[in-house]
């Protein structure tokens, strides 16, 4: 299994500021993808990240709020520009390797408050 | 498009007896996975148990077992001999078969929250 470390764990920040959270992987992967999970909710895709390109967004979510980075097959980022208190919620990294079998995994997330 | 549905919201077992999580999915691609995860309190994501669309058995890891039925497109998780540590909120989840467009794509059901009593 891939090893996935995020950065930070959680944060609380105020209403209108921004947080990049950092997502590496212990090992080289073909994809990743960033979810959200409200609370109380279950997990909703925001996008894939490409390595080399712009990110593929799910409808409902764009890039001038979410801008992500993926400079490499083991590194990426999620931006959460401009924050409100609808911002609140649990993000998480996801890896899967489209060359192996059915291996998909998560980070430990990153637990975000806006204030 | 397609579409995750766990019904039951919540569910109790005894310590060390068995329990059933409902999973019914719905999509048109011949060719998918289903997956099963759990999310205690700490928030992250434990993958348990993957099943492919053309695998012929059950999917089992350990205490876990995936009732595959496809005909029906249902796809229960049995937890046996639970455990105290067991209880936490559990996602079913859906992916579309390698080479399609959405390949990776995880499409996850509303969660069940299982509490085990001692």
């Amino acid at each position: 299994s891939a090893v996935i470390s995020q950065k930070p764990s959680r944060d609380i920040c105020q209403r209108g500021t921004s947080l990049t959270i950092q997502c590496q992987v212990d090992s080289q992967v073909t994809m990743m993808f960033w979810y959200r999970q409200q609370p109380g909710q279950s997990l909703t895709l925001i996008a894939t990240a490409n390595q080399g390109s712009e990110a593929t967004y799910e409808s409902g979510f764009v890039i001038d709020k979410f801008p992500i980075s993926r400079p490499n097959l083991t590194f990426s980022t999620l931006t959460v520009s401009n924050m409100s208190p609808e911002d609140s919620s649990i993000y998480l990294c996801s890896v899967a390797r489209t060359s192996d079998s059915y291996e998909q995994y998560f980070g430990p997330g990153t637990r975000l408050t806006v204030t | 498009a397609q579409k995750i549905t766990q019904t039951q919201p919540g569910m109790f077992v005894q310590e060390k007896e068995a329990v059933t999580l409902d999973c019914t999915y719905d999509t048109s691609d011949p060719s998918y996975g289903l997956f099963w995860y759990k999310q205690p309190s700490s928030g992250e994501m434990i993958f348990l148990i993957y099943q492919g669309s053309y695998d012929q058995q059950n999917a089992t890891e350990g205490r876990y077992s995936l009732n595959f039925q496809k005909a029906r497109k249902s796809a229960n998780l049995v937890i046996s001999a639970s455990q105290l540590g067991d209880s936490a909120m559990y996602f079913c989840a859906m992916r579309e078969g390698p080479g399609g467009t959405s390949y990776g794509k995880l499409t996850f059901g509303q969660g069940t929250i299982l509490t085990v009593h001692p």
